[in-house]
């Protein structure tokens, strides 16, 4: 059964700062590792995804890190901004599965202005 | 609408009572998904449904949960005999075509159980 392991649970930082939220995963039957930003009352909504042939993504502010031998991924939030105060989730493929997502127990990220 | 849409968005209702839960997902998509989020906590996969294929109902924590996907459309969430700790919100996500493809979300119906 897959694990995906997310870490910090919660996080603050200044705005301008830059927010870093690390996952782990154990297995994969496929390559697609997405990151989901979630607003109180709010479905999850993708933010950005990365499929493992490059070890980095950027899209504006946010990069997602990927290290494929160590089975570790990261989401860095540059420039941080109290709009970006929201609840994020990882997600890895999920083991014995070719069409389903493992998500992380989520990271809340405040941004103090 | 565009997006995926759930109702209702809040449910009240006594221990022991019956739910139903409706996801209408985005149009053309062939996948969708129910997942359970508890307060502050991530997302518990609930069942799968991917066209006409038998639906993946490994997450379904007890045989007091089904749900149903009628036409290959709406989907129902179905909660008998309801317990306390059923409450959480519950969201319904749908995809092109599952797997490496995109899940966009329901706002997800709030479900608390007296």
């Amino acid at each position: 059964q897959q694990q995906v392991k997310q870490s910090p649970q919660s996080l603050i930082v200044q705005k301008g700062g830059i927010s870093i939220i690390n996952c782990a995963y154990e297995n994969t039957a496929f390559d697609y590792f997405p990151w989901y930003q979630q607003f109180p009352g709010k479905g999850p909504a993708l933010l950005i995804a990365i499929r493992p042939d490059v070890s980095e993504k950027k899209e504006g502010r946010f990069t997602i890190s990927f290290n494929k031998s160590a089975k570790q991924f990261s989401l860095h939030i540059m420039d941080s901004q109290p709009g970006d105060s929201a609840t994020y989730f990882c997600a890895a493929p999920t083991s014995g599965s070719a069409r389903q997502l493992t998500f992380g127990s989520g990271t809340q990220l405040t941004v103090l202005p | 609408g565009a997006g995926v849409s759930q109702s209702p968005s809040n449910k009240v209702t006594e221990k022991g009572k019956d739910v139903e839960l409706r996801c209408d997902p985005i149009s053309g998509h062939t996948a969708l998904y129910w997942y359970r989020q508890s307060l502050g906590q991530g997302l518990e996969f609930l069942i799968y449904f991917q066209g006409n294929s038998a639906p993946d109902k490994s997450g379904l924590p007890s045989d007091r949960f089904s749900a149903e996907r009628t036409g290959g459309s709406v989907s129902t969430l179905t909660i008998q005999r309801t317990q306390q700790e059923d409450s959480a919100v519950y969201l319904c996500a749908s995809s092109r075509g599952g797997g490496n493809q995109p899940q966009h979300f329901g706002d997800g119906t709030r479900l608390s159980i007296l």
